[in-house]
């Protein structure tokens, strides 16, 4: 069954430590997002990347990392250089321009 | 500067009646428009898209309508059901092969 998977559904981490979220497709898309929902805030785009071995800035870059080694696989990495971690975040691969985006169930990072 | 914008933040419909969410945007490029449909806690959901040489696009109980000139568009669920509650946002791709602008949102709740 194609689709993307984001693991954890949630995450608890402590201040000062980095943590890494987890999105792996099967749809076989180049392209793959990385958006943050916060409340009232709707959808802020992280990092890109339309194709391996490369990848762009969002509109909020700060304090965060990816990497995108393989088609399949684009983590992201939370540093404790965001300043405001707390949010839900969801990673998308892009299809159809009609269409849009497949997005992932997302995954609740909490800092604690 | 927010090229797609919602400006309600929700929105009550009583159920069996029409709910209209509305969007409007500045870029007059945009090829495409698309609404997903968000609950908790989940990814969006591709909800129904119109082309930009379209007035009007109907997918069942959804219909979008772009005007142009006004460079507005609207959703409308006709009749509203209890499960249309959630959170519903208005998107375009910057172009072909790049990232999506959404807006903010927004929330749907659907009375009995």
């Amino acid at each position: 069954d194609g689709g993307i998977t984001q693991s954890p559904k949630y995450l608890f981490r402590k201040e000062g430590q980095n943590v890494t979220l987890s999105c792996e497709q099967n749809l076989n898309h180049d392209a793959m997002y990385w958006y943050r929902q916060d409340p009232g805030q709707g959808l802020r785009l992280i990092y890109y990347s339309q194709i391996v071995n490369d990848f762009q800035k969002g509109d909020i870059a700060e304090g965060y990392s990816v990497s995108r080694e393989k088609k399949e696989s684009f983590p992201l990495t939370v540093t404790s250089a965001q300043k405001n971690p707390t949010a839900f975040y969801l990673c998308a691969t892009r299809t159809d321009p009609r269409y849009g985006y497949t997005f992932g169930s997302g995954t609740r990072l909490t800092v604690v | 500067d927010q090229q797609v914008k919602q400006n309600s933040p929700s929105l009550s419909v009583q159920e069996g009646r029409i709910s209209i969410l509305n969007c409007d945007y500045t870029n007059s490029m945009f090829d495409y428009f698309l609404w997903y449909k968000k609950y908790p806690a989940e990814g969006p959901t591709f909800l129904i898209s119109i082309s930009s040489i379209k007035d009007k696009n109907e997918d069942g109980r959804f219909t979008v309508f772009l005007n142009k000139s006004a460079k507005h568009l609207s959703l409308h669920i006709v009749p509203s059901q209890p499960g249309d509650s959630a959170v519903y946002f208005c998107a375009a791709p910057l172009n072909r092969d790049d990232k999506i602008i959404f807006g903010k949102g927004t929330r749907l709740h659907i009375l009995p």
